[in-house]
């Protein structure tokens, strides 16, 4: 069936570092892709998306490109932020159905 | 800026007992999500109403959970009797059209902790 794998957390940085969230799925069809955030004690944040291949979301210094022929969507940012500590889902969704396939969630934390 | 309301924000019972959980959307939204998030997992659908009417709850233990949207607006989700295995974070979310082009937005969730 479908699915979401990400790359297994905890995730810890250095401020200013380079990050990257790995993110592949398995589909059958042609879904768009999601990246959601959830810091702590709040609920899901949608913080980009990318509906087509070779689409490229992109949001608060954050990226992701839609690969379909790696299956993949990696979450990049050039230089992360304290602030940016939290967990981030990557997720699926088909365009016939309102229902999102969420992958296990990467925790990051950085270090000031 | 409009959010999804929840409460309560966490509860405690004893297996056995009956709990409740509530959900209001963001006002116009048409589309309402009950996820679960067990603890180092993604959330996962257990029902999808759209107005007053379920529209997919194939995930839904039917057993011992039931949820209701009765005038469309805010909803209830009710697990009686409660397990162990029910312990988890309950996420609502809502959306405008409850299609693939949507943003849903999520709630703070309720953390329910079964004894």
């Amino acid at each position: 069936g479908d699915s979401v794998t990400q790359m297994e957390g905890p995730v810890t940085l250095s401020e200013e570092a380079f990050l990257t969230i790995n993110c592949t799925y398995t589909a059958t069809g042609y879904p768009s892709l999601f990246w959601y955030v959830q810091y702590p004690g709040e609920g899901l944040q949608l913080l980009l998306k990318a509906t087509k291949a070779d689409d490229k979301g992109s949001n608060k210094g954050f990226e992701a490109t839609y690969r379909k022929e790696t299956t993949s969507f990696h979450l990049e940012k050039g230089s992360v932020q304290v602030s940016d500590s939290a967990v981030y889902f990557c997720a699926l969704l088909y365009s016939s159905a309102s229902k999102i396939i969420f992958g296990s969630g990467t925790r990051l934390s950085i270090r000031p | 800026e409009a959010e999804v309301a929840q409460s309560p924000r966490y509860k405690i019972t004893e297996k056995s007992q009956a709990v409740a959980f509530w959900c209001d959307p963001i006002s116009g939204h048409a589309t309402l999500y009950w996820y679960r998030q067990i603890l180092g997992q993604g959330p996962e659908l257990l029902v999808q109403f759209q107005d007053e009417s379920v529209v997919d709850d194939s995930q839904l233990p039917k057993d011992r959970f039931s949820a209701e949207r009765l005038k469309g607006v805010d909803s209830t989700l009710k697990i009686q009797p409660a397990e162990l295995g029910d312990s988890a974070m309950y996420l609502c979310a809502s959306s405008f059209l409850g299609d693939s082009t949507d943003t849903q937005y999520f709630g703070p969730g309720t953390r329910l902790t079964v004894l």
